[in-house]
């Protein structure tokens, strides 16, 4: 089976610009969340979709924002990019459905996005 | 942002030596997971514990859900050179798939 996958695995932005990553969960799972790491705030929660529709919602700005697709494809966008949404973004595969074991959360290589 | 308290912050250890490290909230949680983090790559997911008082062992790894659902520990036997990393627990929010993470202990292991 294969695993999560994230695309692009690094990107230079410039400030104001905006960027778009991408995540392809493990095969059947249905639910996606996305998270934000950096050394001083650690793994933050940003937003959980499960079948096209937002679950849950961490806390951050309404500039980042995300969207599923009916494959379970997920995008993350973030738009007007500040020095310091520098991070490195997971995204994390559930199969979503409520089971005790179909709660463990698998996540990808994460996409390193750096803003100059 | 919300994060667990998790100790120790980083660890020098001896080749065969055990380790514990913990976590611990003030929040209740439903699932903790334990992970493994190396540089430049995405948290592996190690154990995961579903009910309070549950004991799972995955090697030479052993985790334990705290009855009260707001701590866990990880114990790692024997540690080898290849357990160096970053160790990070995860508690599900109840109702949810948030996960909040702890805040990580850098292991590193003396050869």
């Amino acid at each position: 089976k294969a695993g999560v996958t994230q695309t692009p695995r690094y990107l230079i932005k410039t400030r104001g610009q905006q960027v778009t990553l991408s995540c392809s969960p493990i095969s059947g799972h249905r639910s996606v969340s996305w998270y934000q790491q950096t050394p001083g705030q650690g793994l933050q929660f940003l937003f959980e979709y499960f079948s096209e529709t937002q679950r849950n919602k961490g806390n951050f700005p309404g500039r980042f924002s995300g969207r599923q697709f009916s494959n379970s494809r997920s995008e993350m966008n973030v738009s007007t990019l500040e020095l310091g949404d520098s991070a490195l973004y997971l995204c994390a595969s559930t199969e979503g459905t409520g089971r005790d074991a179909d709660t463990e959360a698998f996540f990808g290589q994460g996409t390193r996005l750096t803003v100059v | 942002g919300q994060q667990l308290n998790q100790s120790p912050q980083s660890m020098f250890i001896q080749e065969g030596e055990d380790v514990s490290m913990n976590c611990t909230s003030s929040s209740i949680f439903n699932t903790w997971l334990w992970y493994k983090q190396d540089p430049g790559e995405g948290p592996v997911l190690l154990i995961a514990l579903y009910k309070a008082g549950e004991l799972t062992s995955n090697g030479r790894l052993t985790a334990q859900f705290g009855i009260t659902r707001k701590d866990s520990f990880l114990n790692i036997s024997a540690s080898i050179p290849s357990d160096v990393g970053i160790y990070f627990c995860a508690g599900r929010l109840p109702g949810t798939y948030k996960y909040i993470f702890g805040t990580g202990t850098r292991l590193k292991v003396l050869a």
